[in-house]
C-alpha cells in the first residue's frame, strides 16, 4: 500500500457544527501532515506529527484541533469555523528523516457555509 | 527568511514540445529538493526530487537540475503531452528538530499543453 487516504472528499459544514476530517496510511510512516490549500496557492503546513507526538502547530488557531491516534491515523477535528477556513485540506506522511518517500493523499474539500 | 518562488505563473507549450520550469530558493541550507505535479482537485503528486549534493537527476520523460551556486532548480519535462497539464510546485525540505520533515513549496506554474 503506497497511498495515504483521506475521508471524507468533500464537506460542506455550517460555523456551528463540529466535524472530523480523516487520514490513514499503511506504508510505516512515523511522520504525519495536515496542510490548507486555498484556491491557486500552494499547500501551507499545519501541523506535524512524528512517532505520534505533535512537533510543530504553525499556529493554526484553536477551531482546528489535531489527533494521532496511533502511528496510522491522524484526524483533523473542527469546530466554529469561520467561511475563510473553507479550502482543500491535504494530509501527509514520510519517513523521519533521513529517509523520505513524503506523500500526499487526495485531500478534502472543505466548505463552511 | 527562506522563500521558495517560481519565475513564471503560467507556461504554455505546444505537445511534443520540451517544457522547463523553474524556481529559485532563498535558503542555501536547505539539501532537498521535490517537483510535485497536482492536478485540478487532486492532492500533489511526487516527480521527482534530487539532493543538494547533486546536480542533476533523471526520471521518465523528466530531469531536474540543481544549480546551488545561484539558488536555482529547474524541472524538465520531455515531449510534453496533454496530460501533463497541470500545476507544478517546487518544494524545499527542512529536517525539523523534533523530527519529521517540514515542506516550503514555491507560489506554483501553471503548465498548459496546446495541441
Amino acid at each position: 500500500d503506497t497511498e495515504v487516504t483521506q475521508t471524507p472528499k468533500h464537506l460542506v459544514m455550517g460555523m456551528t457544527n463540529k466535524k472530523s476530517l480523516k487520514c490513514e496510511q499503511h506504508m510505516g510512516h512515523r511522520a504525519m501532515y495536515w496542510y490548507k490549500q486555498k484556491a491557486k496557492k500552494p499547500p501551507e503546513l499545519m501541523f506535524v506529527y512524528s512517532y505520534e507526538k505533535l512537533s510543530i502547530n504553525e499556529s493554526v488557531p484553536s477551531r482546528f484541533s489535531p489527533e494521532c491516534p496511533n502511528s496510522s491515523l491522524l484526524n483533523l477535528h473542527l469546530h466554529a469555523l469561520q467561511p475563510e477556513d473553507s479550502a482543500l485540506y491535504l494530509c501527509a506522511s514520510s519517513h523521519p528523516p533521513p529517509s523520505w518517500g513524503f506523500t500526499f493523499g487526495s485531500g478534502t474539500r472543505l466548505t463552511v457555509v | 527568511g527562506e522563500s521558495v518562488g517560481l519565475h513564471l505563473p503560467t507556461l504554455s507549450v505546444q505537445e511534443g514540445d520540451n517544457s522547463i520550469i523553474n524556481c529559485a530558493y532563498s535558503n542555501s541550507a536547505s539539501d532537498y529538493f521535490i517537483w510535485y505535479k497536482q492536478e485540478s482537485g487532486k492532492g500533489p503528486q511526487f516527480i521527482i526530487d534530487i539532493r543538494s549534493n547533486m546536480d542533476k537527476r533523471q526520471g521518465q520523460r523528466v530531469t531536474v537540475l540543481l544549480n546551488k551556486t545561484v539558488k536555482h532548480l529547474s524541472l524538465q519535462i520531455a515531449a510534453t503531452q496533454p496530460g501533463d497539464s497541470a500545476v507544478y510546485f517546487c518544494a524545499e525540505n527542512h529536517i525539523l528538530t523534533g523530527g519529521g520533515n517540514k515542506l516550503t513549496f514555491g507560489t506554483g506554474t501553471q503548465l498548459k499543453v496546446e495541441l
